[in-house]
């Protein structure tokens, strides 16, 4: 059970807008800690995708875009490629009675039909 | 270019320890905070460890604390974990990777991944 909660899969066809939520809590994102995402090809390791809410590294398109309102963040992608099919993960910091940690969305995979 | 290049996995019995290493290149390894992330086989990401650009401070995920120990050897840009009581669950493909700023920011940079497995 992820701190961080994800949609298991989401899918759309080429050209078309998904969006993947990351839901958390008053101890994480509710806190205004800042909700970071990462893209994982298969068999390959994690990249930064959106930093800082809605930043997007270098060389990152512009078609990908991050928000953040309330306990939630979302990633949306637009113009849906072949290439963006992999698992996306949110990622934030939780200062929780439990303990302070890094914390990770259980991850969401992204199928371009 | 920043390059972090994981090294140490390996098939390991439970109870048994294993030392994990991430060689670092292409950056001032000695200004950033360092971490261990885990991926279990077909799982998702899992944090495991921390540790600040001088050494002074670690942290652990509730999971692997008292068995494991983040470390890092600044003369030699090298970051490590060693692992002890090893488990069943430790079983994961290990990434470290580069954190950016202090603990509301995100790791920009992640080597490819060491497997550990432990099993009988």
């Amino acid at each position: 059970q992820s701190v961080l909660t994800q949609p298991p899969s989401v899918s759309g066809a080429p050209g078309q807008r998904v969006t993947i939520s990351c839901t958390g809590s008053s101890s994480n994102i509710g806190a205004g800690y800042d909700v970071h995402w990462y893209q994982q090809l298969p068999g390959t390791a994690p990249k930064l995708l959106i930093y800082g809410n809605s930043n997007r590294p270098s060389g990152v398109p512009d078609r990908f875009s991050g928000s953040k309102s309330g306990t939630s963040a979302s990633l949306a992608i637009t113009g849906l490629q072949a290439e963006d099919e992999a698992d996306y993960y949110c990622q934030s910091y939780d200062n929780s009675l439990s303990g302070r940690n890094w914390v990770f969305g259980g991850g969401t995979k992204l199928t371009v039909l | 270019e920043v390059q972090l290049v994981e090294s140490g996995g390996g098939l390991v019995q439970p109870g048994g320890s294993l030392r994990l290493s991430c060689a670092a290149s292409g950056f001032t390894f000695s200004s950033y905070a360092m971490h261990w992330v885990r991926q279990a086989p077909g799982k998702g990401l899992e944090y495991v460890s921390a540790i600040s650009s001088n050494g002074g401070s670690t942290y652990y995920a509730n999971s692997v604390k008292d068995r494991f120990t983040i470390s890092r050897d600044n003369s030699k840009n090298t970051l490590y974990l060693q692992m002890g009581s090893l488990r069943a669950e430790d079983t994961a493909v290990y990434y470290c990777a580069r954190r950016v700023g202090g603990i509301n920011t995100h790791c920009d940079y992640w080597g490819q991944g060491t497997l550990v497995t432990v099993s009988s």
